[in-house]
């Protein structure tokens, strides 16, 4: 199977501390976006990339967040100085955009945050 | 502001049963898309189904089927012969300016044997 993969699935971590997360998209798929989930709520948008190029942020990724996908395959969402607020599930989908057509968004399993 | 309300959070149905769960959306737009998806205890996100707005015709996959009122911007998702494996989060989520999905807060959903 050649889904959406996420790296770790877990990640317990002390307030302060950096941590980075990997997401590796459908192989085929252009576009990769970042969302964060909290408990009980659907996901929101944070970033999404088209290639390699950073194309939206959202006003919820603060200065603390980057994103990047530096060949247009994979891509990294680091967080610094992690805050206990910054604790959710972060999910990452990537879908094929061709000209106006768009294509399914196909969602990773997520990589949960703890911050202690 | 284009948002989403799922305003049922949760909902149970008896094995085998038909289930409709509500979505509203509000958008100034006339040609978009809006999709359900399915979030099972594992938590991996899964298409459920996805409807173009420019067609008339609902979508339907299997025992999932929808009824999309594009001018009371109202897509609600029914679920026919419920199965105990149907029991999850569901989302209803509308592509804000083709990029990012914006989400309905999810409708939790219950099958009993």
């Amino acid at each position: 199977d050649t889904g959406v993969s996420q790296n770790p699935r877990h990640k317990i971590t002390k307030r302060g501390q950096n941590v980075t997360f990997r997401c590796d998209p459908i192989s085929e798929h252009n576009r990769l976006y970042w969302y964060r989930q909290t408990l009980g709520q659907g996901p929101e948008f944070l970033t999404y990339f088209q290639n390699e190029a950073q194309l939206e942020k959202s006003r919820l990724l603060s200065d603390r967040f980057s994103a990047e996908r530096p060949k247009g395959s994979f891509s990294t969402l680091e967080i610094q100085r992690t805050e206990q607020g910054d604790s959710a599930m972060y999910l990452c989908a990537s879908s094929l955009r061709s000209g106006r057509i768009l294509d399914t968004q196909y969602f990773g399993p997520g990589t949960r945050l703890t911050v202690l | 502001a284009q948002t989403v309300t799922q305003s049922q959070p949760e909902m149970s149905v008896q094995e085998a049963e038909t289930v409709t769960l509500s979505c509203t959306y509000d958008t100034s737009e006339s040609d978009y898309y809006l999709f359900w998806y399915k979030q099972p205890p594992s938590r991996q996100m899964i298409l459920v189904i996805r409807q173009e707005a420019y067609k008339q015709q609902n979508a339907t996959e299997n025992r999932f089927s929808v009824n999309f009122q594009k001018a009371a911007k109202s897509f609600s998702l029914k679920i026919s012969d419920s199965q105990l494996g149907d029991a999850a989060m569901y989302f209803c989520a509308y592509p804000l300016r083709d990029n990012d999905m914006r989400f309905g807060a999810g409708t939790r959903l219950t099958v009993k044997p």
